[in-house]
């Protein structure tokens, strides 16, 4: 059974930075996408960007671009997403996905499993 | 960006009866390999999103048979033929034929 867990809970202050990650057990890492998709309280789900380990480039949405890097560790089946230049409008839950891609991470198809999700929260 | 859309918003539904969402993308989501990237996410009210359908129709690995996916193109549906209780929360849908990834803005499925 393919589990997603994801690091803890975390408080930051405007204009830093904050980094989660999402460690993979019970199934091919190396092989899947892994997107990161956030959730500002009460809203909906904003894909920000993923990373198919194997080919080691991510892709982003441009909302994020210079702002998010996704990373991924094959050697721990852990793929991290840092944050940077936080503001309030970040608070939100942030959740790791897998799922099956195209070999350049376009099309990702569809998520199939997702991590618990990492509250962030962004205040002075 | 494609812009996906969900009717209704919410959706009162007594036990037993049933229930449809409807989905519909500002562009065509058939993709140029021959396959529609539509799929059906639920979220329990405290829980993760969980796959239920991908690629228009096809349930995912555990997914009770009461839960269906039909359409294409730009126009697709999620049915859950008797509604219980456990199907209370959000449902939304998800395009990932083009780059980026949208979800529809979510279903509140809610008990009369």
């Amino acid at each position: 059974q393919v589990q997603l867990v994801q690091s803890g809970a975390e408080v930051k202050k405007p204009g830093s930075s904050v980094k989660v990650s999402c460690k993979a057990s019970g199934g091919t890492f190396s092989s899947y996408a892994i997107s990161w998709v956030r959730q500002a309280p009460g809203q909906g789900l904003e894909w920000m960007g993923g990373i198919i380990p194997i080919f080691g480039t991510a892709n982003y949405a441009q909302k994020f671009q210079g702002r998010v890097t996704i990373t991924a560790d094959e050697s721990t089946s852990t793929a991290y997403m840092e944050l940077s230049s936080l503001r309030s409008e970040d608070t939100a839950v942030y959740y790791c996905a897998r799922g099956p891609a195209a070999a350049g991470g376009n099309p990702l198809y569809y998520f199939d499993y997702w991590g618990q999700g990492t509250l962030v929260t962004v205040s002075s | 960006d494609i812009v996906m859309t969900q009717t209704p918003l919410s959706s009162p539904v007594t036990l037993g009866q049933p229930a449809s969402i409807s989905c519909r993308s500002s562009q065509s989501l058939v993709h140029s390999d021959g396959n529609t990237y539509l799929s059906w996410l639920q979220q329990r009210p405290g829980q993760p999103p969980r796959l239920l359908i991908y690629k228009i129709s096809n349930r995912f690995s555990g997914v009770p048979d009461r839960f269906s996916g039909s359409g294409a193109g730009t126009d697709f549906t999620l049915k859950i033929s008797r509604v219980e209780a456990e199907d209370v929360g959000v449902y939304y849908c998800m395009q990932a034929t083009q780059f980026p990834p949208i979800f529809g803005q979510g279903t509140k499925l809610e008990i009369k």
